[in-house]
């Protein structure tokens, strides 16, 4: 079984460009996450998706970034304008929805995001 | 606020050497704590968890306690590999959301 893919591994783009990043979750997996981690400091939480529905969106940082998740399938998170605080690693995580406390979270691999 | 401190890296040991990461949390009630590990070039991964207080989480050699009385979830192993070497992340869920310290980078030489 496929886990969760981000794609690009790595994206270098000039301050007040725009970048879309994506993740495609574990088929079957309602719950998607999206996190950042800012360089040494924590993984933060972003946003989070029950379907194509944002469950909790208090992690963002600013309007200058929009995430989707149009269908209930992949995500898309978009940052327009890019300035150069928001160089990171960004990483989407997926987990059923069992309606229970807890499921696992898979993580995927990440998006290095480099704003010059 | 929910928070998790861990300890300051790099970490460097000899093959073989005992390790622990220390890992304090700050949450309301009983959340879930975690540690992930996240290899070159790869994800973050689930190394073990623990659920409630006094749980044992274990995997890979690698074991952390959940103390409640001191609110801890230090990560332990015996021997260290140099396949051990990555970065190391204390966490807890809470609110449908993981609250995630630092990370801690270790590096294992031969």
């Amino acid at each position: 079984e496929a886990g969760v893919t981000q794609f690009p591994s790595h994206s270098v783009i000039e301050k007040g460009q725009t970048v879309t990043l994506r993740c495609d979750p574990i088929s079957g997996h309602d719950n998607l996450y999206w996190y950042r981690r800012v360089m040494g400091k924590e993984i933060k939480f972003l946003l989070h998706f029950v379907k194509e529905s944002k469950q909790d969106e208090s992690g963002m940082p600013n309007n200058r970034f929009l995430a989707e998740r149009t269908g209930g399938t992949y995500s898309t998170l978009k940052v327009q304008p890019a300035e150069l605080e928001d160089s990171g690693v960004y990483f989407c995580a997926s987990s059923q929805d069992l309606g229970v406390k807890y499921t696992e979270a898979f993580f995927g691999q990440g998006t290095r995001l480099t704003v010059v | 606020g929910n928070s998790v401190t861990q300890m300051e890296g790099p970490v460097t040991l000899s093959e073989e050497a005992f390790l622990t990461i220390n890992c304090t949390y700050t949450a309301t009630g009983y959340p879930s704590l975690f540690w992930y590990v996240q290899y070159p070039g790869e994800g973050l991964q689930l190394l073990l968890k623990a659920t409630k207080a006094d749980d044992k989480g274990s995997n890979k050699g690698f074991e952390a306690t959940y103390r409640k009385e001191t609110t801890s979830f230090h990560l332990e192993k015996g021997s260290v590999q140099v396949s051990d070497s990555a970065v190391y992340f204390c966490a807890l869920h809470r609110d449908d959301k993981i609250i995630f310290g630092k990370g801690t980078r270790l590096h294992i030489l031969p």
